[in-house]
Protein backbone atom coordinates (compact mmCIF):
# COMPACT_ATOMS: atom_id res chain seq x y z
CA UNK A 1 0.00 0.00 0.00
CA UNK A 2 1.37 3.41 -0.36
CA UNK A 3 1.52 5.62 1.64
CA UNK A 4 3.67 8.10 3.59
CA UNK A 5 4.89 6.95 7.05
CA UNK A 6 6.43 9.25 10.38
CA UNK A 7 8.69 7.59 12.69
CA UNK A 8 8.60 7.30 16.36
CA UNK A 9 4.67 8.95 17.00
CA UNK A 10 5.87 9.67 20.48
CA UNK A 11 9.64 10.72 21.35
CA UNK A 12 11.40 12.15 24.34
CA UNK A 13 14.63 14.25 24.45
CA UNK A 14 16.45 15.98 26.77
CA UNK A 15 16.79 19.73 26.33
CA UNK A 16 19.83 20.80 24.07
CA UNK A 17 20.27 17.30 22.31
CA UNK A 18 19.11 17.03 18.40
CA UNK A 19 16.70 15.11 17.05
CA UNK A 20 16.18 13.84 14.08
CA UNK A 21 11.98 12.68 13.07
CA UNK A 22 11.95 10.68 10.20
CA UNK A 23 9.57 10.79 7.45
CA UNK A 24 9.21 8.32 4.07
CA UNK A 25 6.52 8.13 1.48
CA UNK A 26 5.98 5.32 -1.58
CA UNK A 27 3.94 7.56 -3.57
CA UNK A 28 6.14 8.50 -5.70
CA UNK A 29 5.36 12.22 -4.91
CA UNK A 30 7.94 15.25 -5.79
CA UNK A 31 7.23 17.58 -3.01
CA UNK A 32 7.62 16.83 0.63
CA UNK A 33 7.00 19.46 3.49
CA UNK A 34 7.25 19.50 7.07
CA UNK A 35 4.66 21.01 9.92
CA UNK A 36 4.41 22.04 13.34
CA UNK A 37 1.45 22.60 14.84
CA UNK A 38 0.62 23.49 18.51
CA UNK A 39 -2.19 22.47 20.65
CA UNK A 40 -5.30 24.11 19.45
CA UNK A 41 -3.32 25.70 16.36
CA UNK A 42 -3.01 25.46 12.78
CA UNK A 43 -0.25 23.90 10.63
CA UNK A 44 2.84 25.90 10.49
CA UNK A 45 5.71 25.40 7.22
CA UNK A 46 8.76 24.50 8.50
CA UNK A 47 10.52 23.32 5.01
CA UNK A 48 9.28 22.34 2.00
CA UNK A 49 10.91 20.24 -0.82
CA UNK A 50 9.65 20.36 -4.48
CA UNK A 51 12.87 17.97 -5.58
CA UNK A 52 15.10 15.99 -4.99
CA UNK A 53 18.54 17.91 -3.36
CA UNK A 54 16.41 21.26 -3.12
CA UNK A 55 14.54 22.27 -0.24
CA UNK A 56 12.95 25.72 0.81
CA UNK A 57 12.53 27.16 4.35
CA UNK A 58 8.93 27.78 5.11
CA UNK A 59 7.27 30.35 7.96
CA UNK A 60 9.38 29.01 11.40
CA UNK A 61 12.35 27.11 9.56
CA UNK A 62 14.90 28.58 12.95
CA UNK A 63 16.67 26.00 14.74
CA UNK A 64 15.57 23.15 12.50
CA UNK A 65 17.01 21.29 9.29
CA UNK A 66 16.40 19.29 6.61
CA UNK A 67 17.76 17.17 3.70
CA UNK A 68 16.58 15.58 0.79
CA UNK A 69 19.02 13.42 -0.89
CA UNK A 70 16.29 10.83 -1.61
CA UNK A 71 13.09 11.74 -3.05
CA UNK A 72 11.23 8.88 -0.75
CA UNK A 73 13.08 10.42 2.51
CA UNK A 74 12.71 13.85 3.93
CA UNK A 75 14.13 13.94 7.57
CA UNK A 76 13.94 16.78 10.09
CA UNK A 77 16.17 17.56 12.37
CA UNK A 78 15.26 19.29 15.55
CA UNK A 79 18.06 21.38 16.89
CA UNK A 80 19.38 22.80 20.09
CA UNK A 81 18.80 26.05 18.85
CA UNK A 82 14.75 25.54 18.52
CA UNK A 83 13.72 27.39 21.82
CA UNK A 84 10.31 25.52 22.30
CA UNK A 85 10.67 22.10 20.43
CA UNK A 86 7.81 20.47 22.37
CA UNK A 87 5.06 20.34 19.84
CA UNK A 88 3.24 17.75 17.46
CA UNK A 89 5.67 17.47 13.75
CA UNK A 90 3.30 16.44 10.69
CA UNK A 91 4.92 15.58 7.26
CA UNK A 92 3.05 15.68 4.23
CA UNK A 93 3.39 14.55 0.53
CA UNK A 94 2.15 16.14 -3.03
CA UNK A 95 2.11 15.97 -6.37
CA UNK A 96 2.85 18.25 -8.90
CA UNK A 97 -0.30 20.91 -9.14
CA UNK A 98 -2.60 18.70 -7.68
CA UNK A 99 -2.01 20.18 -4.30
CA UNK A 100 -3.58 17.65 -2.05
CA UNK A 101 -1.44 16.85 0.62
CA UNK A 102 -0.74 13.34 2.06
CA UNK A 103 -0.14 13.33 6.16
CA UNK A 104 2.00 10.77 7.71
CA UNK A 105 0.26 9.66 11.32
CA UNK A 106 2.73 12.67 12.76
CA UNK A 107 5.46 12.87 15.91
CA UNK A 108 4.61 13.59 19.07
CA UNK A 109 7.90 15.40 20.31
CA UNK A 110 8.65 16.38 23.95
CA UNK A 111 11.87 17.52 25.21
CA UNK A 112 12.73 17.67 28.97
CA UNK B 1 -0.04 39.03 3.58
CA UNK B 2 -1.95 35.95 2.67
CA UNK B 3 -4.61 35.11 5.20
CA UNK B 4 -7.28 32.75 6.13
CA UNK B 5 -9.62 32.72 8.83
CA UNK B 6 -12.30 30.27 10.42
CA UNK B 7 -13.87 30.45 13.41
CA UNK B 8 -12.10 28.80 16.21
CA UNK B 9 -14.70 26.66 17.59
CA UNK B 10 -18.50 25.40 16.92
CA UNK B 11 -20.85 23.56 19.07
CA UNK B 12 -23.46 21.14 17.63
CA UNK B 13 -25.93 18.52 18.14
CA UNK B 14 -26.27 15.18 17.24
CA UNK B 15 -28.38 14.61 14.08
CA UNK B 16 -28.14 18.22 13.01
CA UNK B 17 -26.90 20.08 10.30
CA UNK B 18 -23.84 22.95 11.14
CA UNK B 19 -21.85 24.76 8.62
CA UNK B 20 -18.14 25.99 9.32
CA UNK B 21 -17.16 29.11 6.98
CA UNK B 22 -13.94 29.86 5.55
CA UNK B 23 -12.83 33.21 4.14
CA UNK B 24 -9.48 33.80 2.29
CA UNK B 25 -6.95 36.72 1.23
CA UNK B 26 -4.09 34.76 -0.89
CA UNK B 27 -1.86 35.49 -3.52
CA UNK B 28 -3.40 33.74 -6.43
CA UNK B 29 -6.47 30.68 -5.89
CA UNK B 30 -5.61 27.56 -7.67
CA UNK B 31 -8.23 25.31 -5.47
CA UNK B 32 -9.91 25.32 -1.25
CA UNK B 33 -9.08 21.74 0.67
CA UNK B 34 -10.92 20.74 3.22
CA UNK B 35 -9.31 18.44 5.81
CA UNK B 36 -10.91 16.87 9.05
CA UNK B 37 -8.04 16.46 11.71
CA UNK B 38 -9.17 13.96 15.20
CA UNK B 39 -7.01 15.08 17.77
CA UNK B 40 -3.69 13.92 17.90
CA UNK B 41 -3.75 12.28 14.83
CA UNK B 42 -2.93 13.73 11.00
CA UNK B 43 -5.67 15.58 8.89
CA UNK B 44 -7.03 13.61 6.55
CA UNK B 45 -9.12 15.36 3.07
CA UNK B 46 -12.55 15.84 2.93
CA UNK B 47 -12.73 17.75 -0.25
CA UNK B 48 -11.29 20.16 -2.85
CA UNK B 49 -13.55 23.25 -4.35
CA UNK B 50 -11.59 25.06 -7.67
CA UNK B 51 -15.03 26.15 -9.72
CA UNK B 52 -17.90 27.71 -7.65
CA UNK B 53 -20.62 25.95 -6.46
CA UNK B 54 -21.55 22.93 -4.46
CA UNK B 55 -19.64 20.15 -4.37
CA UNK B 56 -21.64 17.17 -2.66
CA UNK B 57 -19.90 14.15 -1.13
CA UNK B 58 -22.45 12.10 1.38
CA UNK B 59 -22.93 13.59 4.83
CA UNK B 60 -20.19 16.43 3.54
CA UNK B 61 -20.84 19.27 0.60
CA UNK B 62 -18.61 22.11 0.80
CA UNK B 63 -19.47 25.10 -1.26
CA UNK B 64 -16.91 27.85 -2.75
CA UNK B 65 -17.60 31.40 -4.08
CA UNK B 66 -14.28 32.84 -5.83
CA UNK B 67 -15.54 36.24 -6.04
CA UNK B 68 -15.89 36.66 -2.68
CA UNK B 69 -13.25 34.20 -1.37
CA UNK B 70 -15.56 32.34 0.65
CA UNK B 71 -15.98 28.71 0.96
CA UNK B 72 -18.05 26.67 3.62
CA UNK B 73 -18.58 22.99 4.70
CA UNK B 74 -21.66 21.53 5.28
CA UNK B 75 -21.83 18.75 7.89
CA UNK B 76 -25.23 16.86 7.85
CA UNK B 77 -26.85 14.05 10.40
CA UNK B 78 -24.59 14.85 12.45
CA UNK B 79 -22.15 11.82 14.53
CA UNK B 80 -20.54 11.75 17.40
CA UNK B 81 -17.62 11.02 15.63
CA UNK B 82 -17.77 14.25 13.80
CA UNK B 83 -16.58 16.06 16.88
CA UNK B 84 -12.85 16.76 15.20
CA UNK B 85 -11.23 20.19 13.64
CA UNK B 86 -11.66 21.63 10.26
CA UNK B 87 -8.80 22.86 8.21
CA UNK B 88 -8.98 24.89 5.10
CA UNK B 89 -6.63 25.51 3.38
CA UNK B 90 -6.07 27.43 -0.41
CA UNK B 91 -3.42 26.40 -2.99
CA UNK B 92 -1.65 30.31 -3.89
CA UNK B 93 -0.03 31.03 -7.14
CA UNK B 94 2.96 29.18 -6.90
CA UNK B 95 0.87 25.91 -5.27
CA UNK B 96 1.49 26.60 -2.04
CA UNK B 97 -0.98 25.19 0.91
CA UNK B 98 -2.46 27.71 2.87
CA UNK B 99 -3.43 26.70 6.10
CA UNK B 100 -6.23 28.43 8.31
CA UNK B 101 -6.07 27.94 11.87
CA UNK B 102 -9.17 25.35 11.99
CA UNK B 103 -12.52 25.07 13.69
CA UNK B 104 -12.82 22.74 16.49
CA UNK B 105 -16.16 21.30 15.97
CA UNK B 106 -18.29 19.81 19.45
CA UNK B 107 -21.08 17.51 18.77
CA UNK B 108 -23.25 16.87 22.10
CA UNK B 109 -25.56 13.84 22.33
Amino acid sequence: DGGITQSPKYLFRKEGQNVTLSCEQNLNHDAMYWYRQDPGQGLRLIYYSQIVNDFQKGDIAEGYSVSREKKESFPLTVTSAQKNPTAFYLCASSQGDSGEAFFGQGTRLTVV
Amino acid sequence: GQNIDQPTEMTATEGAIVQINCTYQTSGFNGLFWYQQHAGEAPTFLSYNVLDGLEEKGRFSSFLSRSKGYSYLLLKELQMKDSASYLCAVLDSNYQLIWGAGTKLIIKP
